[in-house]
């Protein structure tokens, strides 16, 4: 069983605070590492797909970066807005596996107006 | 295009009823995933179908759940009879190759079991 975990569970912030997420997985056989963005009664939406050490990629306000050599990679958010509130999710696929995701808890974030 | 489609979006049942959940993926899909994400907790796979033969069904509860995908296409989730521990959202997922952009999700059933 892989062990992806993030943090924090939760995370509650004012509107124009920026924050950041982390997410870890294990540093052998990496493949690939998704995150998602998941709105109450939506699809999960794919921001990142990510695949080389160092990468940094951007959508907007929201940047991610990777560590394969360490096992993480951080999700920022640059002045939050209530409609970034939601739960992000990351998942790592390994080598073997198929392109089977397996996901971290998530991080509700909250922006408060 | 069109999205992977999952139906119904809500179901109420009581403990030990059965219940059907169905998804359409996007056309030329060939890989179809089903996931369990129960309150507080990350999606966890329940069963992967390449066409329509099963890639990997490890963690299906395999005593209760069953599913099935008809002619590579559609997939049905079944769970008979229901317990209280099922409550959660069902989300169904597909994908094109293995570059994971092609990685798309429904919008999830929800079940609440009482």
């Amino acid at each position: 069983i892989l062990n992806v975990e993030q943090s924090p569970q939760s995370l509650h912030v004012q509107e124009g605070d920026s924050t950041n997420f982390t997410c870890s997985f294990p540093s052998s056989n990496f493949y690939a590492l998704h995150w998602y963005r998941w709105e109450t009664a939506k699809s999960p939406e794919a921001l990142f797909v990510m695949t080389l050490n160092g990468d940094e990629k951007k959508k907007g306000r929201i940047s991610a970066t990777l560590n394969t050599k360490e096992g993480y990679s951080y999700l920022y958010i640059k002045g939050s807005q209530p409609e970034d509130s939601a739960t992000y999710l990351c998942a790592f696929i390994p080598l073997d596996a198929g392109n089977m995701l397996t996901f971290g808890g998530g991080t509700r974030l909250m922006v408060k107006p | 295009e069109a999205g992977v489609a999952q139906s119904p979006r809500y179901k109420i049942i009581e403990k030990r009823q059965s219940v059907a959940f169905w998804c359409n993926p996007i056309s030329g899909h060939a890989t179809l995933y089903w996931y369990q994400q129960i309150l507080g907790q990350g999606p966890k796979l329940l069963i992967q179908f390449q066409n329509n033969g099963v890639v990997d069904d490890s963690q299906l509860p395999k005593d209760r759940f069953s599913a099935e995908r008809l002619k590579g296409v559609d997939s049905t989730l079944k769970i008979q009879p229901a317990k209280l521990e099922d409550s959660a959202v069902y989300l169904c997922a597909s994908s094109l190759d293995y570059s994971g952009w092609g990685y798309t999700f429904g919008s999830g059933t929800r079940l609440t079991v009482v």
